[in-house]
């Protein structure tokens, strides 16, 4: 089982849409846990981070997270092309401080 | 400027050359990372330290080496470098007291011919 799973896509939805991104993970013991956002050649850059269960919301952003079941979302609300991009889950393993990456999933915002 | 600054952006090198790539921070920092990402594989780490005496290897190691030669810099050379070997790099910062929240640098895009 990877440490990481991310359905790679390409997700695509029209603009306006909500855009929902998923991630699953197996370190049980992990307590951090954040999304970035890459564009085509560019680097990481930290969008949102969530450390308790429930939803963590940041403008157009909103975060989910289950413990219990080692799952992490990303709601995208009121999608727009410049969304388009590709999103990145990772989690802090243990107390290695070290975040573990899954694949990326490619969001496709469509005019 | 950057907070997490790479060199060099581009470079294009020759078999068998060796190569560093440099990376230095203004962040305050403790913990800097190494990763190469290439298409479907994502990011991989390669060497990280958590402080000037801690070097530690990652996953794909092999054909890298790292010099931590202050907490705001750290390097990473490619003692021969070859074909395999092309790809984006980044170096990363975090520290506790961001929860280790990871910052990248803008990234060095090699190529080995």
């Amino acid at each position: 089982q990877k440490e990481v799973e991310q359905n790679s896509g390409p997700l695509s939805v029209p603009e306006g849409a909500i855009a929902s991104l998923n991630c699953t993970y197996s370190d049980r013991v992990s307590q951090s846990f954040f999304w970035y956002r890459q564009y085509s050649g560019k680097s990481p850059e930290l969008i949102m981070s969530i450390y308790s269960n429930g939803d963590k919301e940041d403008g157009r952003f909103t975060a989910q997270l289950n413990k219990a079941s080692q799952y992490v979302s990303l709601l995208i609300r009121d999608s727009q092309p410049s969304d388009s991009a590709t999103y990145l889950c990772a989690f802090g393993s243990g107390n290695t401080g070290k975040l573990i990456f899954g694949q990326g999933t490619t969001l496709q915002v469509k005019p | 400027d950057a907070d997490v600054t790479q060199t060099p952006r581009n470079r294009i090198t020759k078999t068998g050359k060796r190569i560093m790539l440099e990376c230095s921070q203004t962040k305050g920092h403790d913990r800097m990372y190494w990763y190469r990402q290439d298409p479907g594989l994502g990011l991989r780490l390669i060497y990280y330290s958590f402080d000037v005496k801690d070097i530690n290897k990652g996953e794909i190691s092999d054909g890298y080496s790292v010099s931590r030669q202050a907490q705001a810099k750290f390097s990473l050379s490619l003692e021969s470098a070859i074909p395999n070997q092309t790809a984006l790099y980044f170096c990363a910062t975090s520290s506790v007291g961001d929860n280790y929240g990871y910052t990248f640098g803008s990234g060095t895009r090699l190529t080995v011919v």
